[in-house]
């Protein structure tokens, strides 16, 4: 079975100061690895995603992530926050646990970021 | 290009009514999904379908939900006798991956949701 934790329910952060939101995974196979943005009353976008390549991961909008196995971490981060990143984040992680496809995805909770002035 | 839409973007029905919650995948996409978002919880997988048929319903809560795709397009999410538990907002997405190509890690875009509120 896979699971995800975001460690975070709500992270606060100042304009122009770093980002990191934390994820830990369970999965017992190889995972797929994504972080997704949610904006109020719109859908949900994909950030980023790991497939086993490379483990640094760069996203849209200047995020990226790193997968540590040893540490089954993902956390997401970004140097500087901007207004606009102000959303509900989640992390997401898909492994070959449904039948040999990695079509499910299971989420985290979410973390709510709040940029301030 | 055209993404995800589904329609009605909110819906508010009484205890014990049948409502329907439509679908339209990006076009070309052959995998459709259902997800369920409950209030400050994370989206829960309800089912998938490639193609026209359902390929695995195991998220479904009951048999009070039911969902169809008979074109291998349009998808439409059923659910008979609502509870107030059944509110949430309800999120389609869908994929390129096709049957037979393994397991294609296909990005999943998602609509932005129907907001269901039972009363």
């Amino acid at each position: 079975a896979q699971s995800v934790t975001q460690l975070d329910s709500h992270v606060s952060v100042s304009e122009g100061t770093p980002v990191l939101l934390r994820c830990n995974y369970s999965s017992s196979y190889s995972p797929s690895l994504f972080w997704y943005v949610q904006h109020p009353n719109k859908g949900l976008q994909l950030l980023l995603k790991y497939t086993s390549a490379a483990t640094l991961v760069k996203g849209i909008n200047g995020f990226e992530a790193e997968f540590k196995k040893s540490e089954t971490s993902f956390h997401l981060t970004k140097p500087s926050a901007h207004m606009s990143d102000a959303a509900e984040y989640f992390c997401v992680v898909s492994d070959q646990s449904s039948g040999g496809s990695n079509y499910k995805l299971t989420f985290g909770k979410g973390t709510l970021l709040t940029v301030n002035p | 290009g055209a993404g995800v839409s589904q329609t009605p973007s909110n819906k508010v029905t009484e205890k014990g009514k049948y409502v329907e919650l439509r679908c339209d995948p990006i076009s070309g996409h052959t995998a459709l999904y259902w997800y369920r978002q409950s209030l400050g919880q994370g989206p829960e997988f309800l089912i998938y379908f490639q193609g026209t048929g359902a390929a695995d319903d195991s998220g479904l809560p009951n048999d009070r939900f039911f969902a169809v795709r008979p074109e291998g397009s349009v998808s439409t999410l059923k659910i008979q006798r609502t509870e107030r538990g059944d509110s949430a907002v309800y999120l389609c997405a869908s994929s390129l991956r096709a049957l037979g190509q393994g397991t294609v890690r296909d990005t999943q875009y998602f609509g932005p949701g129907t907001r269901l509120t039972v009363l």
